[in-house]
């Protein structure tokens, strides 16, 4: 069965810098989304993509954040200046887009900021 | 705006029980219901969806789920559970609105089954 994946499962990175996680959507997939998961908390929605722009963004996802579909395949969220507060398990999500289809999520990456 | 509640946080149960995890959410529009389950350190697995017709949805694994319009409930249910289940569960809501569907996500249950 085809499957949204994610690398690295475990990014560590230090108050400051920038990291980018990455996804490889299912490939007939058009809607593409990420989302964040603090640690004990509820998974939040932080953004959707759609014909290659942002179509519906949360309050979480400020200027620190952006997305790119940069080739074909790949779905990437970079985080500029990474807070400690960042630490979260973050997951990718893609929808092939028919309407009541469902979200195929990946295992997601869990990033530490130190 | 649109918010899922999960009553419960945690649930501990013993093995072959029955097991009710409750799943109640407000919206001023149509919704889309989804249980999904995440096993420790894996990601998110769908284990159920209520889109439009009968209200009794069954799942993987041998859960099911009932939609309630007026009591605006979605409670998850399996007659006997295996040890095999102990995972965080999560309710989740979208709004077909747009296209791009949003998931909204209930703060989970936590299912311990113990032998």
């Amino acid at each position: 069965e085809p499957e949204v994946t994610q690398t690295p499962s475990h990014q560590v990175t230090q108050m400051g810098q920038e990291v980018i996680l990455r996804c490889v959507p299912i490939s007939n997939h058009l809607y593409f989304y990420w989302y964040r998961q603090i640690l004990g908390q509820k998974v939040e929605f932080l953004v959707s993509f759609y014909n290659n722009e942002i179509s519906e963004k949360s309050e979480i996802f400020d200027d620190q954040f952006s997305v790119e579909r940069p080739d074909g395949s790949n779905f990437t969220l970079k985080i500029r200046s990474t807070k400690l507060e960042d630490s979260a398990m973050y997951f990718c999500a893609s929808r092939m887009g028919t309407g009541k289809d469902i979200q195929y999520f990946g295992a997601g990456t869990r990033l530490s900021v130190l | 705006a649109q918010s899922v509640t999960q009553l419960d946080s945690q649930v501990p149960v013993f093995e072959e029980a029955p097991v009710e995890l409750r799943c109640n959410y407000s919206s001023s529009v149509s919704v889309y219901l989804f249980w999904y389950v995440q096993y420790p350190n894996q990601g998110l697995q769908l284990l159920l969806k209520y889109l439009s017709g009968s209200t009794l949805v069954k799942g993987i694994n041998g859960f099911e789920a009932e939609f309630n319009k007026s009591q605006t409930s979605f409670h998850l249910r399996k007659p006997s559970v295996h040890i095999s289940d102990t995972a965080e569960y999560f309710c989740a809501v979208t709004l077909f609105s747009g296209g791009y569907n949003k998931l909204i996500f209930g703060a989970g249950t936590r299912l311990a089954v113990h032998p």
